[in-house]
């Protein structure tokens, strides 16, 4: 058990919909990133939140949207969802230091249908 | 820019054998971490273990170890007495310092090399 929570683990919907992806990092944990993996793929990371201010942007679209709020736990918000957006993704969670390892949800399986 | 490239995109041993997975980097940076992720198919990300580039004593992890080699800018990971529940993707990954306002670290990570531990 790393820690970290996701919710829920599996979302189905429909295009056009929007969903939104929970993460609770682990205690004590400041930073937190959003990757997205499809299916056979890498990770792609999407975003980092530190403390409740965005910390780095990567390949997000601007149909997904992210925050963190004072108690650290993040929402990350899909919308106009579309085909191509079915995958899985990934909260990780990290201490604050450059020798902190990153921390990963159990991840949240979305299937666009 | 900083990169990880992981070579072999599938590898397969018998149980009980050692394998050795490759993971090359680039960066110009002198102190950075190295971290291997393991993913099973259950899709879990789980953390095998991590080198700091300034110790020259290359990292353990009961049957898991690395080969840090600075110059070469490699960091393989070697799986000893290998078992059936070792299949999964192995994930190499680059902690990249980003430099700013605020101090930063992100990882880069490699594209994966599936391992498949057969009986």
């Amino acid at each position: 058990d790393s820690g970290v929570t996701q919710t829920p683990k599996h979302l189905i919907t429909a295009t056009g919909q929007r969903v939104t992806l929970r993460c609770s990092p682990r205690s004590g944990d400041l930073s937190v990133y959003w990757y997205q993996q499809s299916l056979d793929q890498g990770l792609q990371f999407l975003i980092q939140y530190y403390n409740g201010e965005e910390r780095a942007k990567g390949n997000i679209l601007e149909r997904f949207s992210a925050q963190q709020f004072p108690d650290l736990h993040s929402e990350l918000n899909l919308s106009s969802l579309e085909l191509g957006d079915s995958a899985l993704y990934f909260c990780a969670s990290s201490s604050p230091g450059s020798n902190q390892p990153q921390h990963f949800g159990d991840g949240t399986r979305l299937s666009i249908l | 820019a900083q990169t990880v490239t992981q070579s072999q995109p599938e590898m397969s041993v018998q149980e009980a054998e050692t394998v050795t997975l490759s993971c090359t980097y680039d960066t110009s940076e002198s102190n950075y971490y190295l971290f291997w992720y393991k993913q099973p198919p259950s899709r879990q990300m789980i953390l095998v273990i991590r080198q700091e580039a300034y110790k020259q004593q290359n990292a353990t992890e009961n049957r898991f170890s690395v080969n840090f080699q600075k110059a070469a800018k490699s960091f393989s990971l070697k799986i000893s007495d290998s078992q059936l529940g070792d299949t999964a993707m192995y994930f190499c990954a680059f902690m990249k310092h980003v430099i700013g306002r605020d101090s930063n670290y992100q990882l880069i990570w490699g594209a994966g090399t599936k391992l498949i531990i057969k009986p």
